[in-house]
């Protein structure tokens, strides 16, 4: 059961290039949620999903893209990156279909994104 | 609205000594709390939570948090620490909407355990 697994874990890209950053689970969860964390602060939520076909803001959107075609997949893909979004990215998921609580979330690694 | 305060943001203790990481909250609605960790290039990963349940949670690795809704507080301790305990620990709060998307989070405590 590999859980949240997330690619790349280091990228560094120049201004203005763009690229998707990418995210599956393998426990069936229906939610799933893109944060960034950037040094001394929390996560901030950028995206979150709570069903394929559903996606919907969070925090801090801006700058960002999600799509969510299957229940295992959630691509964040970033158009035109900028040195703002120089962060640490964490994929996300949560729900307990046994209980129907979506209180636990489930993390990935996470991916280092330099914008130079 | 709903907001936490980690009071710290950094602690420093010995191995074998108690841990106390402090976290004040704010929230409209009668909240849920949780303590997260992340070691070294890890995602996080949950210590514990609060659900209007017993108010004293019992979370993994020894750890639990009392929740004192006096003082709007929900620190974490434990009695003996750890070298594996050295590690950033988050705490989080949701407002009682249903969704987790209305979680926050504070800003971390980094926890160093020293010989």
């Amino acid at each position: 059961n590999a859980g949240v697994t997330q690619t790349p874990k280091f990228r560094i890209l120049k201004i203005g290039q763009s690229m998707t950053l990418q995210c599956t689970q393998d426990m069936n969860h229906n939610y799933m949620y893109w944060y960034r964390q950037d040094p001394g602060m929390g996560l901030k939520l950028i995206y979150y999903s709570v069903g394929a076909g559903i996606t919907d803001k969070g925090e801090v959107p801006n700058g960002y893209n999600v799509s969510r075609s299957t229940t295992e997949d959630f691509p964040l893909r970033l158009e035109l990156a900028a040195p703002s979004q120089t962060s640490v990215y964490f994929c996300a998921s949560s729900f307990d279909r046994a209980t129907g609580r979506n209180e636990k979330l489930f993390f990935g690694s996470g991916t280092q994104l330099s914008v130079l | 609205a709903q907001s936490v305060t980690q009071l710290d943001s950094h602690v420093s203790v010995s191995e074998g000594t108690p841990v106390l990481l402090r976290c004040n909250y704010s929230s409209s609605y009668s909240p849920s709390l949780f303590w997260y960790v992340q070691h070294p290039n890890k995602g996080l990963q949950l210590l514990l939570k609060y659900t209007s349940a017993a108010t004293l949670v019992k979370g993994i690795n020894g750890f639990e948090a009392e929740f004192k809704k006096s003082e709007t507080s929900f620190h974490l301790t434990k009695p003996s620490a750890h070298m594996s305990d050295a590690a950033e620990y988050f705490c989080v709060v949701r407002g009682n909407t249903g969704t987790a998307s209305k979680l926050t989070f504070g800003t971390g405590t980094r926890l160093q355990v020293t010989l």
